[in-house]
């Protein structure tokens, strides 16, 4: 079975200020990757998403991830915060191939400070 | 184009009524998925459908029963509300490359 742990509950920020967001997963099969983010009060969006290739995954927003397999981790990243980034992230695994069944991760609040 | 639609937003109700959430979606796509979000806990899967006239039980169905009643709709139901069962719960369709498209979501109060 998958699993995904999200190493941080809430991660405060200034603005302008770097951020990671961590995930690790665990899973004895090929995964894809993903995270989301969803905004207050509404449904999720796909941030960004690694199913092969290139391990550095660039997404919207000016996020970007890294899939590494020997730590089995995909923390994302960004190196300029904005307010507008203010959100829930999730990180999520699906079995690669399989019918699509995403585990997601507990979630990690970024909160953007000015 | 709306993507992936839900009704009702909000919903409250009384241990032991029932009710349907209801999903659509205008994308074409074959799989669609129930989840619910609790505070801390991440999206879980309730059932989901892999396509036309087929469903699953995903992580937690206990308590849920879905109906996939043609390619653009998903319902979910609750049979016999419980305060447990307080929630958001989003649907979601599948697209291309593995891509989940997820609704806005259905808040539910069960007192």
């Amino acid at each position: 079975a998958q699993s995904v742990t999200q190493l941080d509950s809430q991660v405060p920020v200034f603005e302008e200020a770097p951020v990671e967001l961590r995930c690790n997963y665990s899973s004895s099969v090929s995964v894809y990757l993903f995270w989301y983010v969803q905004y207050p009060n509404q449904g999720l969006q796909l941030l960004l998403k690694y199913l092969s290739g290139s391990t550095l995954v660039k997404g919207i927003n000016g996020f970007e991830a890294e899939f590494n397999k020997s730590q089995t981790s995909f923390h994302l990243r960004k190196p300029s915060v904005h307010i507008s980034d203010t959100a829930e992230y999730f990180c999520a695994v699906s079995v690669a191939g399989g019918y699509n069944k995403l585990i997601f991760g507990a979630g990690t609040r970024l909160a953007v400070h000015p | 184009n709306a993507g992936v639609t839900q009704t009702p937003k909000f919903q409250v109700l009384k241990t032991g009524q029932s009710m349907t959430l209801q999903c659509a979606q205008d994308m074409n796509h074959n799989s669609m998925y129930w989840y619910r979000q609790d505070p801390g806990m991440g999206l879980r899967l309730i059932y989901y459908s892999a396509s036309e006239g087929t469903t699953d039980k995903g992580e937690v169905p206990n308590g849920y029963n879905v109906s996939r009643l043609n390619k653009r709709e998903f319902s979910l139901r609750l049979e016999s509300a419980a305060p447990s069962q307080t929630s958001v719960y989003f649907c979601a369709s599948v697209g291309q490359q593995e891509t989940q498209y997820f609704g806005p979501g259905t808040r539910l109060l069960v007192l």
